[in-house]
């Protein structure tokens, strides 16, 4: 069964420093991964879109990263604000199924 | 900007009530999505369509019907509302068509609509 993970389910952490939230995924043969952002009481937003053939990519402060062989991507936040806080969800589209298949997210905190 | 709009930002229904939840796109995407997302379970697809008329199960297509007569709008239909599908009910909607694959692209979401059944 084609799973994505995300852990921990929650952080917090002070403003100013920089962080990693992580997702895996149990099959190494997909077609892209996405990262969204969720604001209380909002829609998801979308942040950054990794193709299968890439390796990263960047936006403003953000930089997500693919290692499609250990079943992991990374989501780089640097020098956070408090207005990042929010739910960063990850999703990823396998090969045999063009669906997208959601991680729970992580629950981000900045404090000022 | 794309923007999705949902009929109703927050729902009370009873048991057995039919109940539309209603979802409009603006930019002429081929395909719309209806999710629901519960705490701890991220988001489960329940039925999406590549073109008009067309639809498609998701994982959890039991209890709900779809309906999309115009390209711009996909309605989702409880047919008779139950607790257990209390939930936030997300609708999203991406460009490509049949063919390509509907999660080829980003998809854009609308702000949910919060139904609670009693």
């Amino acid at each position: 069964k084609q799973e994505v993970t995300q852990i921990p389910a929650a952080l917090s952490v002070p403003e100013g420093e920089n962080l990693v939230l992580n997702c895996s995924f149990t099959d190494s043969a997909i077609y892209n991964l996405q990262w969204f952002r969720q604001d209380p009481g909002k829609g998801l937003t979308s942040l950054l879109l990794i193709q299968s053939s890439q390796r990263e990519q960047t936006s403003g402060r953000l930089n997500a990263s693919l290692d499609k062989s250990s079943g992991r991507s990374t989501l780089y936040i640097a020098a956070s604000q408090p207005g990042d806080s929010a739910t960063y969800l990850c999703a990823v589209s396998f090969d045999s199924n063009y669906q997208l298949i959601w991680g729970a997210g992580t629950k981000l905190i900045i404090k000022p | 900007d794309v923007k999705v709009t949902q009929s109703s930002r927050y729902l009370v229904k009873r048991t057995g009530e039919k109940v539309f939840l209603e979802c409009v796109q603006d930019m002429d995407h081929e395909n719309m999505f209806w999710y629901r997302q519960d705490p701890g379970l991220g988001l489960r697809l329940i039925y999406f369509s590549y073109d008009v008329k067309m639809k498609e199960k998701g994982d959890i297509p039991e209890g709900y019907s779809v309906s999309r007569e115009k390209k711009e709008r996909f309605s989702l239909i409880l047919e008779s509302a139950s607790t257990n599908q209390t939930s936030m009910y997300l609708c999203a909607s991406s460009r490509y068509g049949a063919g390509v694959g509907p999660s080829t692209d980003t998809q854009y979401f609308g702000p949910g609509t919060r139904l609670t059944v009693l």
